[in-house]
């Protein structure tokens, strides 16, 4: 099973500061990253795929990258809706797995 | 519009069955990968179960023996039958659809509650 670890566990930044996430694979999942966005009560919603590849209607300033083991997802000005929970999953092997997500709060 | 509609949650008893239904509309089912992820009280997301046209199905280790996915495409259905339900069980279900033939899952339900609890 690969295993995908999130970190920070929470990262507190104001809005409109630079926010950079990061997930970590236990092997390689090439470039078979997904990351989702999910705000309390809600369910996640699709934001980056394939590494870098923003999903239908996901705005600009978020931003994926890497390939292999190591991955960014990068938000360049925070916006007040983007303080949510951050996870990245991937769909290189069965099982399909997920990282324990990333907190951004605002600070 | 695509729409994913859960249903069938509720609140079980350890050991007992239950069958989860999502309604899809907007798309057809057969053709895209449709899949259950849960989410546990105050934790991550966990994905449990991938179905496919043809009946390829993927199970995580801990529900496969457990749980079963189908689908019926007549009536645009997705469904997951969960016996020997634990307490581990517990959490919200999504159903999610994948983009075509892959685990990309651009839509997701609303999400139900399934409480295994005595």
């Amino acid at each position: 099973e690969i295993v995908l670890t999130q970190s920070p566990a929470t990262l507190s930044l104001s809005p409109g500061e630079r926010a950079t996430l990061t997930c970590r694979a236990s092997q390689s999942v090439n470039s078979y990253l997904v990351w989702y966005q999910q705000k309390p009560g809600q369910a996640p919603r699709l934001l980056i795929y394939d590494a870098s590849n923003r999903a239908t209607g996901i705005p600009a300033r978020f931003s994926g990258s890497g390939s292999g083991t190591d991955f960014t997802l990068t938000i360049t000005s925070l916006e007040p809706e983007d303080f949510a929970v951050y996870y990245c999953q991937q769909r290189r092997d069965w099982p399909l797995t997920f990282g324990g997500g990333t907190k951004v709060e605002i600070k | 519009e695509v729409q994913l509609v859960e249903s069938g949650g509720g609140l079980i008893q350890p050991g007992g069955s239950l069958r989860l239904s999502c309604a899809a509309s907007g798309f057809t089912v057969s053709g895209n990968y449709m899949n259950w992820v849960r989410q546990a009280p105050g934790k991550g997301l966990e994905w449990v179960s991938t179905f496919y046209t043809g009946g390829n199905t993927y199970y995580a280790g801990s529900v496969e023996g457990r749980f079963t996915i189908s689908g019926d495409n007549s009536k645009n259905s997705v469904y997951l039958q969960m016996n020997g339900v634990r307490a581990e069980d517990t959490a919200i279900y999504y159903c999610t659809k994948g983009r075509g033939a892959n685990s990309i899952w651009d839509y997701w339900g609303q999400g139900i509650l399934v409480t295994v609890s005595s």
